[in-house]
């Protein structure tokens, strides 16, 4: 079975401080994806990234950054220099190559940036 | 361009009534639909996923079922809410195959009273 787990379940920094969440998968699958979604206030999902298991390359978008590690089952989060608008619940998730297996989700890091 | 539509909003009902929460999706075929579930201060819980019209999977057995009489249709429904039913549903698409990323509706907030 699929599983993800997202052990921060809080995390408060002040602004402009650099922050990473942590995200651990389990898979039988030998290729897959994973994702980081992000939900504001508002609620909505907001997506951030697709990664698929072929590429451990990590992935860098204006202060945003993504580190995959294979070997240890991890795909963290870490964002630079933090904004207040950066407060939000952050998913980490995973699905199996084919999309017939479903998307899990981890059950999410509530991030607090303080001004 | 894709969308995806999931009504109502909000929801207020009361213990042991029926529930029909509807989602539907534009722009696109054949997608892969899901229910999930956000109870207060908690993670996306997957309910139910679907990969074509009459195909539903279970991922947690309880009080819901869904249904998908038409492609791009997905339906919560309930015979009788518990209140612990209450929470916030999203509905989401994503492409049947190398799946893309998941778009979300807006959600719909249920408070079973």
């Amino acid at each position: 079975a699929q599983k993800v787990t997202q052990a921060q379940t809080e995390i408060s920094v002040v602004e402009k401080e650099d922050v990473t969440l942590d995200c651990v998968y389990e898979t039988r699958d030998t290729t897959y994806y994973l994702f980081w979604y992000k939900q504001p206030p508002s609620g909505e999902l907001v997506f951030l990234i697709r990664r698929n298991s072929f590429d451990e390359q990590n992935e860098i978008s204006g202060r945003y950054s993504w580190n995959f590690q294979k070997s240890t089952s991890s795909f963290n989060f870490t964002i630079t220099a933090s904004q207040v608008v950066d407060s939000a619940v952050y998913f980490c998730a995973l699905s199996g190559f084919s999309g017939n297996t479903p998307l899990v989700f981890g059950k999410g890091t509530r991030l607090s940036v303080i001004a | 361009s894709q969308t995806i539509h999931q009504w109502p909003a909000t929801l207020v009902q009361p213990v042991g009534s029926p529930l029909s929460l509807e989602c539907t999706v534009e722009g696109t075929s054949n997608p892969n639909l899901y229910w999930y579930r956000q109870a207060a201060g908690r993670g996306l819980q997957l309910l139910f996923y679907s990969v074509g019209i009459g195909q539903i999977s279970s991922e947690v057995p309880q009080n819901l079922s869904a249904s998908r009489p038409q492609d791009r249709q997905f339906i919560l429904s309930s015979k009788k809410l518990l209140l612990s039913d209450s929470g916030f549903y999203l509905c989401a698409w994503a492409t049947g195959f190398a799946i893309s990323e998941a778009f979300f509706g807006q959600g719909t907030r249920l408070t079973v009273v």
